[in-house]
């Protein structure tokens, strides 16, 4: 079965500076998807970014990219000139393209950001 | 505007009265399942749906029931309801392109179970 890790439980980043939150996944499949989750304190469940795990180039959307090493099996979000809007817990989630069953999402537990002022 | 609804975001109740929390969405997706996430825990799926009238377990289906008699409503009903149970619940759906791909999802609902 699939599982996603983040090691982080929380972090915190300057206001203006950047950050790197980390993610590792395991799994025998070599066709899925990757995506970043933000949840701020409204709850929601924002999507940030997505990787398409046959695409070698890494994702990007405005300050927030992602480093994808499908060999190591590893997922990261950086997030550049960090604002006080950033802050929130950020979820990085696994989705096999299989469908059905396998389609399904599974969630790493979440990494708590700070932005401080 | 695209989006996922779910009702009511707001909820207590007492343990044994059945409730159902409704979930529409308008993007005429196939796809639609429920999560809970409880602290500590991440999201965990309860169920899932692949289409009108295909329903299956997730990875904590116990104490829910779900249907799917039309594509864009995917209600959560628990029959009865019990303490455990008082979580955040998210109804999510996507669409069958390449793969299942991207889920959006509703705002959530917070239920407490007294």
């Amino acid at each position: 079965a699939q599982t996603v890790t983040q090691s982080q439980p929380e972090m915190s980043v300057q206001e203006a500076e950047t950050v790197t939150l980390s993610c590792t996944y395991d799994t025998s499949e070599s066709d899925y998807y990757l995506f970043w989750y933000k949840q701020p304190p409204s709850r929601q469940m924002i999507l940030v970014i997505r990787q398409e795990a046959y695409k070698q180039q890494n994702a990007t959307e405005n300050r927030f990219s992602v480093n994808f090493q499908k060999a190591a099996k590893s997922f990261s979000l950086k997030i550049s000139d960090s604002q006080l809007g950033d802050a929130a817990m950020y979820f990085c989630a696994y989705r096999s393209a299989r469908g059905g069953s396998q389609g399904n999402l599974i969630f790493g537990k979440g990494t708590k950001l700070s932005v401080k002022p | 505007e695209a989006q996922v609804t779910q009702n009511p975001r707001y909820l207590i109740t007492v343990t044994g009265k059945k409730l159902t929390v409704t979930c529409s969405q308008n993007m005429n997706h196939e796809y639609m399942s429920w999560y809970r996430q409880d602290p500590g825990l991440g999201l965990r799926q309860i169920y899932y749906s692949m289409n009108v009238e295909v329903t299956d377990k997730g990875d904590v289906p116990e104490g829910y029931k779900v249907s799917r008699k039309e594509k864009r409503n995917f209600p959560l009903i628990l029959e009865s309801p019990s303490p455990n149970q008082t979580s955040l619940y998210f109804c999510a759906s996507s669409p069958k392109t390449r793969g299942w791909e991207t889920q959006y999802f509703g705002p959530g609902t917070r239920l407490l179970v007294l």
